[in-house]
């Protein structure tokens, strides 16, 4: 089993909709779980973090955490054109851990 | 001015050469990262370093040896090398080694093609 777990799309959404994109984990011991955007050929570059159950909002993201289900989400509400990218679900205890990212489409 | 900077962005060579990328970062961060991209996306963590020590040493072989002259730099140098080592490495760096809300800041990826 993987550790961070998300799945791969590609997930299409039409633009101004609400696009949903889920993970999960494996470590019970992990502290903090951030939300990283990477565009094609860039590098990743860190949209949220969240290290509480409940919600978390900035702007157009809401990021979920659920640590009895070890599950942590991220909502992106409005979509736009630019939010299409590959979205990274990452997890830390002792060392960070990524997941193998979700691409993330959005139709005009 | 580059936060985590790495040199070369692409890097092309052929099997067996021996290579090395560099990674310098200017933030004042005390512990240094580098990740391996496969094809599919996925960001695998290959060595970790705090204060120019070794913390985290992943199952990585052993023809990838890291080195950190400093706390601001972590090169890595790879030898003999395989058509499998194409990907694209990043180096990264955080404040102190990762623990409640402390980000990654990431260079921007040497993309290493092997012949």
């Amino acid at each position: 089993q993987k550790e961070v777990e998300q799945n791969s799309g590609p997930l299409s959404v039409p633009e101004g909709a609400i696009a949903s994109l889920n993970c999960t984990y494996s470590d019970r011991g992990s502290q903090s779980f951030f939300w990283y955007r990477q565009y094609s050929g860039k590098s990743p570059e860190l949209i949220m973090f969240i290290y509480s159950n409940g919600d978390k909002e900035d702007g157009r993201f809401t990021a979920q955490l659920n640590k009895a289900s070890q599950y942590v989400s991220l909502l992106i509400r409005d979509s736009q054109p630019s939010d299409s990218a590959t979205y990274l679900c990452a997890t830390s205890a002792s060392k960070i851990i990524f997941g193998s990212g979700t691409r993330l489409s959005i139709r005009p | 001015d580059t936060a985590v900077s790495q040199t070369p962005k692409y890097l092309v060579t052929q099997m067996g050469n021996d290579k090395s990328i560099k990674c310098e970062q200017n933030l004042g961060h005390d512990t240094m990262y580098w990740y391996k991209q496969d094809s599919k996306k996925f960001l695998k963590i290959m060595f970790s370093y705090n204060n120019k020590e070794l913390i985290i040493n992943e199952t990585v072989p052993n023809r990838f040896s890291p080195k950190s002259p400093d706390k601001a730099h972590l090169n890595l140098h790879i030898n003999s090398l395989e058509l499998g080592d194409s990907a694209v490495y990043f180096c990264a760096s955080s404040p102190r080694l990762l623990q409640g809300n402390t980000e990654a800041f990431f260079g921007q990826g040497t993309r290493l093609t092997v012949v």
